[in-house]
């Protein structure tokens, strides 16, 4: 059974960076797709980007660059960092797995099928 | 890119039918067969209902069903309940490593 768990600060400062961790338990991080996913207080959701370990990371355009994300095999664990925070960032982040399948003509893609609980963070002084 | 349109309510009473629409552009939804949709509770995580169009993973009620007709693609929660209350979304690849959501619609069930 795939579970996620998202950790990291709940307050970040405007004009810092917000960093955090999404910890991988019952599959490899380097096997799937994950996604980070961000859900403003009482808006919807929005897509902040992917990785996949052999392919590196893709981004919403929308972030302007501000958005990393990473992987670290050895931890089982994928990171997102979001600089030059404002308070437009608060919101609940969270990591899901992003379940492509490479099929004999092209792909199939399963959906986001295993999220964590999120973790909301804010951005204020 | 733009999110992908949904009406922002609907409702039905118990046992009755709603269809819940998701309009995109030829290079998202009418472009692709990735559309997935997403049941959400409040305070919860979202849940996958439905993936590459029309398809429900294992445990999801039969009376949950996607379809698509061009750039829009719609769900459809037949013989509501109560426990079907919740707010959905749409999504769906958008090319070139994108993937873009609905703006969600709050279901009401009456």
């Amino acid at each position: 059974q795939v579970q996620l768990q998202e950790s990291g600060p709940g307050l970040v400062k405007p004009s810092e960076t917000l960093s955090l961790t999404c910890t991988v338990s019952g599959a490899s991080t380097s096997d799937y797709y994950w996604s980070w996913i961000r859900q403003p207080p009482g808006k919807g959701l929005e897509w902040i980007g992917y990785i996949y370990s052999s392919e590196g990371a893709h981004y919403n355009p929308s972030l302007k660059s501000r958005a990393t994300i990473s992987e670290d095999t050895s931890k089982n664990q994928i990171s997102l960092k979001l600089s030059s925070v404002t308070a437009a960032d608060t919101a609940v982040y969270y990591c899901a797995r992003d379940h492509w399948e490479r099929i004999t003509n092209g792909w199939k893609y399963y959906g986001m099928d295993v999220w964590g609980q999120g973790t909301t963070v804010t951005v204020s002084s | 890119q733009s999110a992908l349109t949904q009406p922002p309510s609907a409702s039905g009473s118990p046992g009755q039918s709603v269809t819940i629409s998701c309009t995109g552009t030829s290079s998202d939804v009418g472009g692709h067969n990735h559309v997935s949709w997403y049941q959400q509770h409040p305070r919860k995580a979202p849940k996958v209902m439905i993936y590459e169009v029309n398809k429900r993973p294992s445990g999801v009620p039969d009376r949950f069903s996607g379809s698509k007709s061009g750039n829009t693609a719609s769900l459809t929660v037949s013989g509501l309940q109560a426990e079907d209350e919740a707010d959905y979304y749409c999504s769906s690849y958008a090319g070139n490593n994108n993937l873009v959501f609905g703006g969600g619609t709050k279901l009401t069930v009456l």
